[in-house]
C-alpha cells in the first residue's frame, strides 16, 4: 500500500480537463514543497513532467500544471489529447524512514 | 544530452545476489545523486534509495535495509545497485534516474526475474 493515495484511475474527453489527486500527510506532501509528477507509458521509463509542486521542466507542454493544498497535491491536464494516454506517478519527500515515495498511480483513459 | 544506460536482463534464482549497473553521460557525475526505483509487473513505482555521486552517501529504503548496497564509481560515471537474498517478489524493473531533488532523467530500466 502506498503512501501517497491517488485515484485508480481517471478519464475524460479530447480537449477536456481533468485533474489528478494525491494525498499525503504533513509528514510529507503537507509538509514540503517536494513534490513531482511523472509520466510513464506502458513498457517505458517514467519521465518528469512536473517538479517542486508546479515548476515544468524545459520542452514539457503548458497544458500540464501543478498545485498543492495542505495534504493534497494535484496534477491539472487541460485540452486532453489522445496522446495524454498513461499513468501517473506523484513523488513527494518525506520526514518518515523512506525518504522519498510515491504515489500508487492513475491511469488516465482519453475517451 | 544526459544520458543513464543501464545493464541488461537478468535471471536469477531464490537467494541468489543481482547486481545492475547505470552509466551516466552528458553531465558531471558528481553533481547530482542517483536515485533507484522499482516497478513489480503490473504495479506502481517503488523508491529504493539514493547515493550521492559526490561523496558516495547512501539512503536506503526500510524495508531493503540490510539486502540493497549502492554504490558508485566516479572514474567510468557508473552507479551500481546490488540486492541480496533474492526472493520471488523482488522481480521487477530496476531504473536510474538522476536525482536533483526530482527525477529529470532515468535510465531504460533493467529487467531482473527471480525464479527457481
Amino acid at each position: 500500500q502506498s503512501v501517497l493515495t491517488q485515484p485508480a484511475s481517471v478519464s475524460g474527453s479530447p480537449g477536456q480537463s481533468i485533474t489528478i489527486s494525491c494525498t499525503g500527510t504533513s509528514s510529507d506532501v503537507g509538509g514540503y514543497d517536494y513534490v513531482s509528477w511523472y509520466q510513464q507509458y506502458p513498457g517505458k521509463a517514467p519521465k518528469l513532467m512536473i517538479y517542486d509542486v508546479r515548476n515544468r521542466p524545459s520542452g514539457i507542454s503548458d497544458r500540464f500544471s501543478g498545485s498543492k493544498s495542505g495534504n493534497t497535491a494535484s496534477l491539472t491536464i487541460s485540452g486532453l489529447q489522445a496522446e495524454d494516454e498513461a499513468d501517473y506517478y506523484c513523488n513527494s519527500y518525506t520526514s518518515g524512514s523512506t525518504r522519498w515515495v510515491f504515489g500508487g498511480g492513475t491511469k488516465l483513459t482519453v475517451l | 544530452q544526459v544520458q543513464l544506460v543501464q545493464s541488461g536482463t537478468e535471471v536469477k534464482k531464490p537467494g541468489a545476489s543481482v547486481k545492475v549497473s547505470c552509466k551516466a553521460s552528458g553531465y558531471t557525475f558528481t553533481l547530482y545523486g542517483i536515485a533507484w526505483v522499482r516497478q513489480a509487473p503490473g504495479l506502481g513505482l517503488e523508491w529504493m534509495g539514493w547515493i550521492s555521486g559526490y561523496n558516495g552517501a547512501t539512503v536506503y529504503a526500510q524495508k531493503l535495509q540490510g539486502r540493497v548496497t549502492m554504490t558508485t564509481d566516479t572514474s567510468t560515471s557508473t552507479a551500481y545497485m546490488e540486492l541480496r537474498s533474492l526472493r520471488s517478489d523482488d522481480t521487477a524493473v530496476y531504473y536510474c534516474a538522476r536525482d536533483r531533488g526530482d527525477y529529470d532523467n532515468w535510465g531504460q530500466g533493467t529487467l531482473v526475474t527471480v525464479s527457481s
